[in-house]
């Protein structure tokens, strides 16, 4: 399937819960990106899965979140306590090197609000 | 590590005139470019992807630029109409380990607005 696929598209947690989301990656792709955009301004990079192991994190994704790929086809980004800095679009994308043919398929995103 | 400078951050046009947004680069070894439009509340939508060889792309109303020597990429809607209005960003990607796409490096967007 030529699509990205997040669930939930909306998601609302109070302060110090946990939080979880799902990505399910392009069909044949192997390369899964987390990107976080607050009321859509630049798009930060969070955490870059190849074959499902992380190969590059920011230091906030390390001590605050939890982030794995248990299969090809699945992949999940949780906030172990969440805050109220964390309310964004979080972005899942993912892509497969094939040349000039190469391509970032992104998903809708989840949206999660922290009140 | 690559720094992507966007801009304008905001921009407003009337109908029918053309809309420019630039953005710079810093890594030599760049290869991928991507434009993108996201409307509010909305996932990013691919406009445009470029590759390090070509330098003058054509879209659907609009003209993708890719100056190498500047390290400069440029997007020129033609024409614009209010449905252009959307926020736009650049974006550029590297190869990662000789096989496969790193992540990508995004501008800080240009908010776009097209009078009637």
């Amino acid at each position: 399937d030529a699509a990205v696929t997040q669930k939930p598209r909306y998601l609302i947690k109070m302060k110090g819960q946990e939080a979880e989301m799902k990505c399910i990656p392009e069909k044949g792709h192997t390369a899964v990106f987390w990107y976080q955009q607050k009321q859509s301004k630049e798009l930060k990079f969070l955490i870059y899965f190849q074959n499902q192991q992380p190969l590059d994190q920011i230091d906030m994704v390390k001590e605050r979140f939890s982030a794995v790929c248990p299969s090809s086809s699945l992949c999940s980004l949780g906030i172990r306590t969440c805050e109220a800095e964390d309310s964004a679009l979080y972005l899942c994308s993912s892509s497969q090197w094939e040349g000039r043919d190469s391509d970032y398929t992104f998903g809708s995103g989840t949206r999660l609000l922290v009140i | 590590g690559e720094q992507v400078e966007q801009r304008p951050p905001h921009l407003s046009v009337r109908e029918g005139d053309s809309a420019f947004i630039t953005c710079t680069y810093t890594d030599p070894n760049s290869y991928y470019f991507f434009w993108y439009k996201q409307e509010p509340g909305a996932s990013l939508q691919l406009l445009m992807k470029v590759f390090s060889s070509t330098e003058i792309n054509e879209g659907q109303g609009f003209t993708v630029l890719l100056n190498k020597k500047d390290k400069r990429l440029s997007l020129n809607l033609t024409a614009a109409h209010p449905g252009d209005s959307a926020a736009y960003f650049c974006a550029v990607g590297l190869i990662d380990r000789g096989s496969a796409l790193g992540r990508l490096h995004f501008g800080a967007g240009t908010q776009l607005i097209v009078i009637p």
